[in-house]
This record gives C-alpha cells, structure tokens and sequence, in this order.
C-alpha cells in the first residue's frame, strides 16, 4: 500500500493565522482526500483534491476557508486560513488505493489546536 | 444521503474473548462497499475489512469477520482472540460504488483488557 507522510504532524497556532498541511505519497495515485476529524468525532470529508484543477468541495467547507493545491500526483496541501478555535481538529489526508476495490488509505493526520 | 449508525459508544472485552461490534447503515444504492477502519492512539486510520454488497459471502481477515446483512442494513465486526493491540476506535463506513468517498459512523472506542 501507498505510504502517506503529512507534516506537521501537530501544530498550536494562534487565532486569525493560517496554517498549511502538506500531503506527500510515495507513488502516484489518482484520487486524493481531505478529510476533518474534530475532538472525540468522526471523520468528516472536507473536498477531494484534483490534479491541475480546483478541488471539489462538500457542503459546508469552502475554498476560501480551506484552499487545496494539487500540482501533482503525489503531493497535495491543504490550508486551514484565518482560523478560530472551532478549526482545532486533526486533519487527515487520504488516498484511494484501487480503484475496483475501494479502499483508501490515510496518513497519520495533522492535530492543529487553535488558542 | 447516506448513514451510518453506531450504536455502542464503548465496549470493552477481556484479552483473548470474541466481541462484536454493530453498524448499521441507511442507503437507496444497490451497489456500494462497507468497511471497517481502526484508529489506534497513534491516530492512523487502518483499513480492517471490506466487503462489497453485491457479495453474499461475509468478509474474513484473519482473527476479523463481518456479518453483513444486506436486507437489514447491518454491518458488523466480530473480532475474535482479541489482543491487547486491537484497542482502538473503530469506524465503520459506507462508499458509493464509484464515489470513493466514504461516510463514517461515530465509532465505537473498544478497550482490551488484560
């Protein structure tokens, strides 16, 4: 399976900066995700990053809010802009691994707390 | 939309005893994957099992089965000879055939004991 490294691996940061999550995978892979994991929560699909073109948001996260780069098949970066304290949540990066089977696959995550 | 319901917050089980723990899930597609995902204190998702709907045979991965009930909507993970490493939260989850995007329940935090 693919190796996924995200960086950092935490952060503190303080209310109203912006932060950027990096999402390196050791092969090429055609679909990559961002997903939110808030305190004691599940996971909650943030977009799907798209090589060469813009990301496709879900409903309730935006661009302006999270601005995705995807400038090729292994890498990706998600950006957590002018955060609050309700942004402190893990942030993890995922890859489909087959496409006929389904399965993705995660890094470690991203834990931003937001003061 | 989708759902996925777990129902059972927390459950603990004694080292090397069976547990079970329950999913069920709320779709109008006929053609889908279900999973099971581990997240261990480290924070890393684990991918446990799969099993696609058209199958009728239920999944195994070694000491891990589901028991998948389709006309029920029902998922669940029996984890047998349970060991100390499987404490973790666990995750079930719902993908739309072809969406490669999946839904989560609210997990179930599972503890060993020895």
């Amino acid at each position: 399976s693919a190796v996924i490294s995200q960086k950092p691996s935490r952060d503190i940061c303080q209310r109203g900066t912006s932060l950027t999550i990096q999402c390196q995978v050791d092969s090429q892979v055609t679909m990559m995700f961002w997903y939110r994991q808030q305190p004691g929560q599940s996971l909650t699909l943030i977009a799907t990053a798209n090589q060469g073109s813009e990301a496709t948001y879900e409903s309730g996260f935006v661009i302006d809010k999270f601005p995705i780069s995807r400038p090729n098949l292994t890498f990706s970066t998600l950006t957590v802009s002018n955060m609050s304290p309700e942004d402190s949540s893990i942030y993890l990066c995922s890859v489909l691994e087959g496409a006929i089977t389904g399965e993705l696959f995660f890094g470690e995550g991203s834990r931003l707390t937001v003061l | 939309a989708q759902t996925v319901t777990q129902s059972q917050p927390e459950m603990s089980v004694q080292e090397a005893e069976t547990v079970t723990l329950s999913c069920t899930y709320d779709t109008s597609e006929s053609n889908y994957y279900l999973f099971w995902y581990k997240q261990p204190p480290s924070r890393q998702m684990i991918l446990v099992i799969r099993q696609e709907a058209y199958k009728q045979q239920n999944a195994t991965e070694n000491r891990f089965s589901v028991n998948f009930q389709k006309a029920a909507k029902s998922f669940s993970l029996k984890i047998s000879d349970s060991q100390l490493g499987d404490t973790a939260m666990y995750f079930c989850a719902f993908m739309r055939a072809g969406s490669y995007q999946l839904t989560f329940g609210k997990g179930t935090k599972l503890s060993v004991i020895p």
